[in-house]
């Protein structure tokens, strides 16, 4: 059971606009940025957004990330094949002293 | 480039010890935080440890603190990730990740079977 909670799958057609909420709490996402990552089938997790809403060099700008309150998202727009993957919120969390990810979101692209 | 590239992974029975490395190249090692994640099969991401550029502060995740040790040596640019007591829930692809807060570039894992 994370502690940063994250719809299971999400899905669309091509060209749409795709958006994974993640939930925490006051000691996680409440007071610290957060992160996503991508995982593409088979390969190591990529840092995909940083700080709420930066994103590393040669990341395409069809991600965003935005964060309000204890909660975050991130958005696919203009949805491609080579987006199917799952993608995991994280950030640090100040009661457990950790870093926390959520469970991931399986994105499917019909 | 940064490349991470860990070792040390195996089949080690439950109560075993096992130490895993990560060697570092393509960035100044001693001046980054890294971290130690793991990945069940078929699971999520897990946040196991992060060590700080000079080792001075460490961290742990509850489900491995008392058990797993985090260490660096500067010198070797390499990582460490000392497991004791390992549990067969311990079972993932152990990776490490490059970051002074978060896990920023990782490698691409050793795998850990923990089974009698």
């Amino acid at each position: 059971q994370s502690v940063l909670t994250q719809p299971p799958s999400a899905s669309g057609t091509p060209g749409q606009r795709v958006t994974i909420f993640c939930s925490g709490s006051s000691s996680n996402i409440g007071i610290n940025t957060v992160n996503w990552y991508q995982q593409l089938p088979g390969t190591a997790p990529k840092l995909l957004i940083y700080s709420n809403n930066h994103r590393p060099s040669g990341v395409p700008d069809r991600f965003s990330g935005s964060k309000s309150g204890t909660s975050a998202s991130l958005a696919i727009s203009g949805l491609q094949s080579e987006d199917e993957a799952d993608y995991y919120c994280a950030t640090w969390d100040d009661s457990l002293n950790g870093y926390v990810f959520g469970n991931g979101t399986k994105v499917t692209v019909l | 480039q940064v490349k991470l590239v860990e070792s040390g992974g195996g089949v080690v029975q439950p109560g075993r010890s096992l130490r895993l490395s990560c060697a570092a190249s393509g960035f100044t090692f001693s001046s980054s935080g890294m971290h130690w994640v793991r990945q069940a099969p078929g699971k999520g991401l897990e946040w196991v440890s992060f060590i700080s550029y000079d080792g001075s502060n460490k961290y742990y995740a509850d489900s491995v603190k008392g058990r797993f040790s985090i260490s660096r040596d500067n010198s070797k640019n390499t990582l460490y990730l000392q497991m004791n007591s390992l549990r067969p829930g311990d079972t993932a692809v152990y990776s490490c990740a490059k970051g002074n807060t978060s896990p920023g570039y990782w490698g691409q894992g050793t795998l850990v079977t923990v089974s009698s």
